[in-house]
C-alpha cells in the first residue's frame, strides 16, 4: 500500500523569505506521479506542481520549486521569495501512473508573516 | 483551464433527511469524478470514484447505501447523503480528470460544507 508522510504540521516563514516543506512516500511502483496542492482559507484546491517519477529532474513553476529524490522516496516543495497570499495549508499527493487515485498527506499548515 | 463547480456551496439540513450535492465539469467532459471528504484541519480522504455511465466504486469503510453516487452525463456526478447525521456533517469536495486532453491532474471543485443539526 501507498502512504504519504508529511512531518510538518505547521510551518512559518516571514514575507520574501524561502521556506521548504517535507514530504516523503513509500510504494513499491515505478511509475508514479507527485503533487503538491494548496488549499488556502477558501478551502477550493489548487495545483501548484507535479512531478512524473521518470523524470530526473525536478519540477519548478515560478518560485515553487521541488526537490525529487526517487531514491530516497522524498519530494519536498520550496517555496521561495514567499508571499502573504501563499498562507495555506499544503497537501503532498501521490498518484500510481494509469490509476486514479490519488493519496494525500496529512497536510502543513504554513502561515506567512509580513 | 479545466473548471469544477459544486452546488450548494454550504447545506444546512436536519437529521434524518436527505441532501444532494451536485458536482459538474464546467469546461471538459469528465468519465471519473472523484469524492472525497475532508474533516477539520485533516486531509482529503477518497470516498468513492464515480464512472459515468456505470456503478460508483466505494473505497473501504464508505458506506454506498449512505453515500450514493450518480454519474449520469459526462459533466455531471451527484452525491446524496441520505438519512443524514450530525456524524455527516463535514466538507466534502469533488474531483475531476480530463481525460481527453489526456491530463493527468485532477481539478477540484470548491467543496460544499455539510452540516447535519
Amino acid at each position: 500500500a501507498q502512504t504519504v508522510t508529511q512531518s510538518q504540521p505547521e510551518m512559518s516563514v516571514q514575507e520574501a523569505e524561502t521556506v521548504t516543506l517535507s514530504c516523503t512516500y513509500d510504494t513499491s511502483e515505478s511509475n508514479y506521479y507527485l503533487f503538491w496542492y494548496k488549499q488556502p482559507p477558501s478551502r477550493q484546491m489548487i495545483l501548484v506542481i507535479r512531478q512524473e517519477a521518470y523524470k530526473q529532474q525536478n519540477a519548478t513553476e515560478n518560485r515553487f520549486s521541488v526537490n525529487f529524490q526517487k531514491a530516497a522516496k522524498s519530494f519536498s516543495l520550496k517555496i521561495s521569495d514567499s508571499q502573504l497570499g501563499d498562507t495555506a495549508m499544503y497537501f503532498c499527493a501521490f498518484r500510481v501512473t494509469n490509476t486514479d487515485k490519488l493519496i494525500f498527506g496529512t497536510g502543513t499548515r504554513l502561515q506567512v508573516f509580513p | 483551464g479545466a473548471v469544477v463547480s459544486q452546488h450548494p456551496s454550504w447545506v444546512i439540513c436536519k437529521s434524518g433527511t436527505s441532501v444532494k450535492i451536485e458536482c459538474r465539469s464546467l469546461d471538459f467532459q469528465a468519465t471519473t469524478m472523484f469524492w472525497y471528504r475532508q474533516f477539520p484541519k485533516q486531509s482529503l480522504m477518497l470516498m468513492a470514484t464515480s464512472n459515468e455511465g456505470s456503478k460508483a466504486t466505494y473505497e473501504q469503510g464508505v458506506e454506498k447505501d449512505k453515500f450514493l453516487i450518480n454519474h449520469a452525463s459526462l459533466t455531471l456526478s451527484t452525491l446524496t447523503v441520505t438519512s443524514a447525521h450530525p456524524e455527516d456533517s463535514s466538507f466534502y469536495i469533488c474531483s475531476a480528470r480530463d481525460h481527453a486532453s489526456g491530463g493527468n491532474e485532477q481539478y477540484f471543485g470548491p467543496g460544499t460544507r455539510l452540516t447535519v443539526t
